[in-house]
């Protein structure tokens, strides 16, 4: 089963708003990835958080972990109609192998 | 980092046939992945391509609907064999490259497969 749940599943914004994304997850994990797929295409990788990391920012992306939660959450400050796309959490599990698993993604919509 | 290339983009294929999807990569890798997106879904994660070996395959898949050649460290193909229309989906391989600890994946662009 998918480690990862997202909500919402579709988030619709202006330009210029900020956009938040949750993730939760259920077992122990290495760290927590955020993907971006844009229109059925590829991923691409956005922000990696270690486990034992509480914050990190990337440009307009903040990702924040939560361990005892098993929750994550990433916000696009300042969103572009360029940002709309699939964004996925992905969890590298405790002793795994390299394997993701990803959550069900969010729709995000950013209009002009 | 590594550039993917993924081959065919897209293809329309009757019931019954069978469709090998290519993976190149630019760099040797370690871990090659391949995923299914099912459409308006996330991905699921198919099997592991081994260099030298076979695959491993996650539950739910298996080698004879699902067979996957890793000739060398920077090729792999997977087949989709005697097709239906539930195989419908996205298919993507990805990469990890060298001894990568944080386990970031880089991503083909992907096969658009269609059914009839």
């Amino acid at each position: 089963s998918q480690q990862g749940e997202e909500d919402p599943q579709a988030l619709s914004i202006q330009e210029g708003e900020n956009a938040t994304m949750n993730c939760s997850y259920k077992t122990s994990i290495n760290n927590l990835q955020w993907y971006r797929q844009n229109s059925g295409r590829g991923l691409v990788h956005l922000i990696l958080i270690r486990s034992n990391e509480r914050e990190k920012h990337s440009g307009r992306l903040r990702v924040t972990l939560d361990t005892s939660k098993k929750s994550s959450s990433l916000l696009i400050t300042a969103s572009r109609a360029a940002d709309t796309a699939s964004y996925f959490c992905a969890t590298a599990l405790s002793g795994g192998y390299n394997k993701l698993i990803f959550g069900a993604g969010t729709r995000l919509a950013v209009h002009p | 980092s590594a550039v993917i290339s993924q081959k065919p983009s897209r293809d329309i294929c009757q019931r019954g046939t069978s469709l090998t999807i290519q993976c190149q990569v630019d760099s040797q890798v370690t871990m090659m992945f391949w995923y299914r997106q099912q459409p308006g879904q996330s991905l699921t994660l198919i099997a592991t391509a081994n260099q030298g070996s076979e695959a491993t395959y996650e539950s739910g898949f298996v080698i004879d609907k699902f067979p996957i050649s890793r000739p060398n460290l920077t090729f792999s193909t997977l087949t989709v064999s005697n097709m239906s229309p539930e195989d419908s989906s996205i298919y993507l391989c990805s990469v990890v490259v060298g001894r990568d600890a944080k386990n970031i994946q880089y991503f083909g662009a992907g096969t658009r497969l269609s059914v009839l």
